[in-house]
């Protein structure tokens, strides 16, 4: 069973360029949601997909967007980078949208603005 | 919204229970409380999750408050493979909204 996977592991961007970040959910997972986790900070909940719509969404602005595919694999997409926007990015799939599904995490993207 | 409350930083030594604590008093009825850990440069590994009743898994035990304000995870013998960032956090029924805290760092002493 192959876990969720991230691409790139590491980016360097310059400010005001837009990026696009990869996941692939785990097999048979239908929901994805990422995250951003500031360097010595807890992750911080970006939004979340359900078979393929959004139905969940953090204090992100909406500059922060993405999609889900068909085959439930993801993308984040940033325009307009600021250089707060420097962090780990998280995916995380799970079997459904429900509370008591555990999260599956990848283990990020590094994303470096400058 | 609920959030979650946990100390910064907790130690303990090999072999020894470990009980890490977490308050959401703000929790709603329809918020599990899950537990994930995660070492550095990697992502968040689950541990263990629940409602309303006491959950045991392989890896980890959860006690959760009658009044659902507060839970503790409870490692039975702690290895130094156990040292990480513990995060608890509260995931509605919808999983509409997902909110970590700032997380217990964990270190086992040999």
């Amino acid at each position: 069973e192959t876990g969720v996977t991230q691409s790139p592991t590491h980016l360097i961007k310059t400010r005001g360029q837009q990026v696009t970040l990869r996941c692939s959910s785990q097999s048979g997972h239908n929901t994805v949601s990422w995250y951003q986790q500031a360097l010595g900070q807890g992750p911080q909940f970006i939004f979340q997909y359900y078979r393929e719509e959004e139905n969940g969404r953090g204090n992100f602005p909406p500059r922060f967007s993405g999609l889900q595919f068909p085959n439930y694999s993801s993308e984040l997409n940033v325009n307009a980078l600021e250089l707060d926007d420097s962090a780990l990015y998280l995916c995380a799939s799970s079997l459904s949208d429900r509370g008591n599904s555990p999260l599956h995490f990848g283990n990020g993207t590094r994303l470096t603005v400058t | 919204d609920a959030k979650t409350t946990q100390p910064n930083s907790m130690e303990s030594n090999e072999e020894e229970p470990v009980h890490l604590p977490c308050n959401h008093s703000t929790i709603s009825g329809t918020d599990y409380i899950h537990w994930y850990r995660q070492l550095p440069s990697q992502g968040p590994e689950y541990v263990i999750h629940g409602l309303t009743s006491n959950v045991n898994n392989r890896m980890a035990s959860l006690a959760i408050a009658e009044d659902r304000k507060s839970s503790t995870l409870i490692l039975h013998r702690a290895t130094l493979r156990d040292a990480a960032v513990y995060y608890c956090i509260l995931r509605d029924v919808r999983a509409q909204k997902l909110v970590f805290g700032q997380g217990t760092r964990l270190t086992i002493n040999p």
